[in-house]
């Protein structure tokens, strides 16, 4: 495969439910982001993760919870979200090993579209 | 801070017409701009970036875009558009640190 990749590619969840996005990219890129995209909002980033470190943490409540067990993957664990929470979840990685390096172009995953009830 | 303004939500024009996608942004500091498409079910897709030099960008499928800083904008522009070209498209500023900053989008329609 190629590109980024997630999986799942929908994902419909109850309030007291526990569940994981996964993200894998095959770039060889060392950052790696987490966007929100909702309706008629712009895209909110997330986390930034470079080299496997996190650098960047938007204000994002800690029903959201990160993990880069290595550049290649990226996953976003969630944990009792509201209905606010629906919205399409999209991974991106860049080249970038300078704390994200503002420069880079980012390449995008097709996203999760995310549903909770 | 930094921000991005998409005035128009929505813009529909017929095959083979010209289309220019608006977008202004504010920033203090020097910035580098982008423009994404989204075609439907799809992640995001880089057509033209502006970091410097020359201010007129040409990207992917035939769009440009023009750098104007005293206007603090980034217009996208394409003489000649395809049915291809429907999709949702984004204007994005970065600058200092690690934040990307995206505007709200502008729905691209092209009419048969």
């Amino acid at each position: 495969e190629t590109g980024v990749t997630q999986t799942p590619r929908h994902l419909v969840m109850g309030m007291t439910n526990k569940k994981s996005l996964k993200c894998e990219q095959h770039l060889g890129h060392n950052a790696m982001y987490w966007y929100k995209q909702s309706a008629k909002k712009p895209l909110e980033l997330m986390f930034v993760y470079s080299l496997e470190e996190r650098v960047e943490n938007n204000s994002v409540p800690s029903r959201f919870s990160p993990e880069c067990p290595n550049s290649s993957h990226l996953f976003l664990h969630l944990h009792t979200l509201q209905p606010e929470d629906s919205a399409l979840y999209l991974c991106a990685s860049s080249q970038g090993h300078l704390a994200g390096g503002s420069t880079d172009t980012q390449y995008f995953g097709p996203g999760t579209r995310l549903t909770v009830l | 801070a930094q921000s991005v303004t998409q005035l128009d939500s929505q813009v529909p024009v017929f095959e083979e017409a010209p289309v220019e996608l608006r977008c202004n942004y504010s920033s203090s500091v020097s910035v580098y701009l982008f423009w994404y498409v989204q075609y439907p079910n799809q992640g995001l897709q880089l057509l033209l970036k502006y970091l410097s030099g020359s201010t007129l960008v040409k990207g992917i499928n035939g769009f440009e875009a023009e750098f104007n800083k005293s206007q603090t904008s980034f217009h996208l522009r394409k003489p000649s558009v395809h049915i291809s070209d429907t999709a949702e498209y984004f204007c994005a500023v970065s600058g200092v640190g690690n934040q990307f900053y995206f505007g709200t989008g502008t729905s691209l329609t092209v009419i048969p």
